[in-house]
């Protein structure tokens, strides 16, 4: 069974860093892309950050670029969020999704970890 | 990159059909997806490549996408369908939701 455990959020001030990571079990991880989609209190999904299978491709939503970093770890079967300069808009439930097929983001999801960014 | 506009909600009768609608700029030249989200849970994939169902998601989903707007459709809507409904593309290296729908069974 496939399984995404995310970890990682909580509160922190505005201009503070944390990082989120997303535990995968029951499929290779490396044969997969990876994103980070994210979801603020009573809004809709928001796609953050994609990563390839190798780590070869990355690619930020322009709301984020410059700030976060996406990076993986094969040999744990492991997908990380870096995220530095956090503002008040980052305040959201950040997702960890598996992509299989073909243009989508997400064909498995994780529970999601709430980030608050508040002072 | 371009914008999903889906409309904010959508009533259905039980046992009816439901129609959600997701517009951007040449959309059939693209794949689209769609996501249930019911409160308090993750995203469900029910929709992708336009029209193809994943294992497990009933066949009353289906989905059809042609010039600007891609179109998900739930035939003999049940009780459990009323959820949040995001379509998804992608424009060149960047992800996109739409805006989302809520669907409601009266």
């Amino acid at each position: 069974e496939v399984q995404l455990v995310e970890a990682g959020g909580g509160l922190v001030q505005p201009g503070g860093s944390l990082r989120l990571s997303c535990a995968a079990s029951g499929f290779t991880f490396n044969f997969y892309n990876m994103n980070w989609v994210r979801q603020a209190p009573g809004k809709g999904l928001e796609w953050v950050s994609f990563i390839s299978g190798s780590s070869s491709n990355v690619f930020y939503s322009d709301s984020v670029k410059g700030r976060f970093t996406i990076s993986r770890d094969n040999a744990k079967d492991s997908l990380f969020l870096q995220m530095n300069s956090l503002r008040a808009e980052d305040t959201a439930v950040y997702f960890c999704a598996r992509a299989v097929e073909m243009a989508t983001i997400g064909d498995n999801w994780g529970q999601g970890t709430l980030v608050t960014v508040s002072s | 990159s371009q914008g999903l506009t889906q409309p904010p909600s959508v009533s259905v009768s039980p046992g009816q059909t439901a129609s959600v609608t997701c517009s951007g700029d040449k959309l059939a030249d693209k794949y689209v997806c769609w996501y249930q989200q019911k409160p308090g849970q993750s995203p469900v994939l029910v929709i992708y490549q336009d029209s193809r169902r994943p294992s497990g998601i009933p066949a009353r989903f289906s989905g059809s996408n042609s010039g600007n707007t891609a179109t998900l459709t739930i035939s003999g809507t049940q009780a459990t369908d009323e959820a949040d409904y995001y379509c998804q593309t992608w424009d060149r290296s960047t992800g996109i939701f739409g805006t989302g729908t809520k669907v409601t069974v009266l």
